[in-house]
């Protein structure tokens, strides 16, 4: 089965500064997809970003970038130029490549707070 | 709007109550889901509806009955649970077929459950 594993249960930045969240996973398999999730205040879990394993190119939106590194099976988030609106519960999750369903395994979870 | 509605947003009930959760999509979406969110715990999948069949029932107390009459409509029957059954509840739906690629999760904003 697969897990995914995030370490930092809270994290904290500065207005306008760069934070790395981290997040690992295990699973035997060569193909799937990682996402980051977002969820603020209002519950609502929010796509941040996400990566097809077999693209070695980082996967990119706007201020928010991943640093995939498929051996090591990490898959980091940064997030360039924090906003007070990034604060947040920020989940990594992961998906099979195939199946009937989009079934994501999810780590618990990192809050992300953003100081002025 | 989210795409994804949950009615009731706060749901008290006691341990002999009956009661259900209520999720809608007009996404055009034909996988349905339903994920318990727990203090310091990965999100757990209960139960995934694709094309209105159950094809996935994580061994789920029989506490919780989930109905999806349609495409668009995905309930969660509650009764007799326990205080720790106490959660939020999110729903999400998404498009599945291989044309869609990585198959993306939609989430609503979640029922929060308080059982006494």
């Amino acid at each position: 089965a697969q897990t995914v594993t995030q370490s930092q249960p809270e994290m904290s930045v500065q207005e306008a500064e760069t934070v790395t969240l981290s997040c690992t996973y295990d699973t035997s398999e060569s193909d799937y997809y990682l996402f980051w999730y977002k969820q603020p205040p209002s519950r609502q879990m929010i796509l941040v970003i996400r990566q097809e394993a077999y693209k070695q190119q980082n996967a990119t939106e706007n201020r928010f970038s991943v640093n995939f590194q498929k051996a090591a099976k990490s898959f980091s988030l940064k997030i360039s130029d924090s906003q007070l609106g990034d604060a947040a519960m920020y989940f990594c999750a992961y998906r099979r490549y195939t199946g009937t369903a989009s079934k994501l395994t999810f780590g618990t979870g990192t809050r992300l707070q953003v100081t002025l | 709007e989210t795409g994804v509605t949950q009615t009731p947003r706060h749901l008290v009930m006691g341990m002999t109550n009956k009661k259900s959760l209520k999720c809608e999509q007009h996404l055009g979406h034909n996988a349905m889901y339903w994920y318990k969110q727990s203090a310091k715990k990965p999100l757990e999948l209960m139960f995934v509806y694709s094309l209105e069949e159950r094809v996935e029932n994580n061994s789920v107390p029989s506490r919780f009955s989930p109905e999806c009459p349609n495409s668009s409509h995905l309930f969660l029957h509650l009764h007799t649970l326990q205080p720790e059954d106490s959660a939020l509840y999110l729903c999400a739906s998404s498009k599945q077929g291989a044309l869609y690629g990585a198959n993306v999760l939609t989430f609503g904003a979640g029922s929060r459950l308080t059982v006494l």
